[in-house]
């Protein structure tokens, strides 16, 4: 596609339950982002993927979060046992891997509601 | 690690005027400076960046300034149009990284017709 697509777009889940949250970035896009935003926060870094590796992994909030990414392309933010805290908005991002771009395009997001 | 604070939270204009929206940050490492504008219910999208090389960058009727000693930089928006009515997001690299930034907690633009 033309774009970062994130799915879904809306999930409303009931506490400890799991939930899949997933990225389709743009074609050819080797760099990969997830941030977080919270009701009147900022963009808050959660993990980088560069091809299938993450060499950075500081900003996952707890070991209930994790992510993956497979064939350099497609990937899942995992959220297990889910508290209420977690509801936000996942922002999905990739960029092309060059230092002098450093532009984020971003996908719409997964709205996610933990009752 | 980066801190990126971003002034002021809120911010409605009449429309005409011009619009500023600063941002400090706490890295000397830092390099890149983009900002995003987020539309209502919409994705964040970069509006422009600033490199540490210039101290000026414009692009028609926005423009970012960049103040490398006291560490900040200023968005700017002149004859505001209701359309620019949005989040506008600064960020910052952490560590001199070129992928990881840090964003400030944004300021909602309203510019009243």
């Amino acid at each position: 596609g033309a774009g970062v697509s994130q799915s879904p777009s809306n999930k409303v889940t009931e506490k400890g339950k799991d939930v899949e949250l997933r990225c389709d970035p743009i074609s050819g896009h080797t760099a990969l982002y997830w941030y977080r935003q919270s009701l009147g926060q900022g963009l808050e870094f959660l993990i980088y993927f560069q091809g299938n590796s993450a060499p950075d992994k500081s900003g996952l909030p707890s070991d209930r979060f994790s992510a993956e990414r497979t064939g350099g392309s497609v990937s899942t933010l995992t959220i297990q046992r889910t508290q209420q805290e977690d509801s936000a908005v996942y922002l999905c991002a990739s960029s092309v891997r060059d230092p002098n771009t450093g532009e984020l395009f971003f996908g719409e997001g997964s709205r996610l509601t933990v009752l | 690690g980066e801190n990126v604070e971003q002034h002021p939270s809120t911010l409605s204009v009449q429309e005409g005027d011009s619009a500023v929206i600063k941002c400090t940050y706490s890295d000397s490492a830092s390099n890149y400076f983009p900002w995003y504008k987020q539309e209502l219910g919409k994705r964040p999208q970069l509006i422009i960046d600033i490199r540490s090389n210039v101290g000026e960058k414009k692009d028609q009727r926005i423009a970012v300034t960049l103040n490398k000693t006291a560490k900040h930089f200023s968005l700017h928006i002149t004859e505001t149009q209701p359309e620019d009515s949005a989040v506008y997001f600064c960020a910052a690299p952490q560590g001199g990284s070129n992928y990881k930034l840090t964003f400030g907690k944004g300021t909602l633009l309203t510019v009243n017709p």
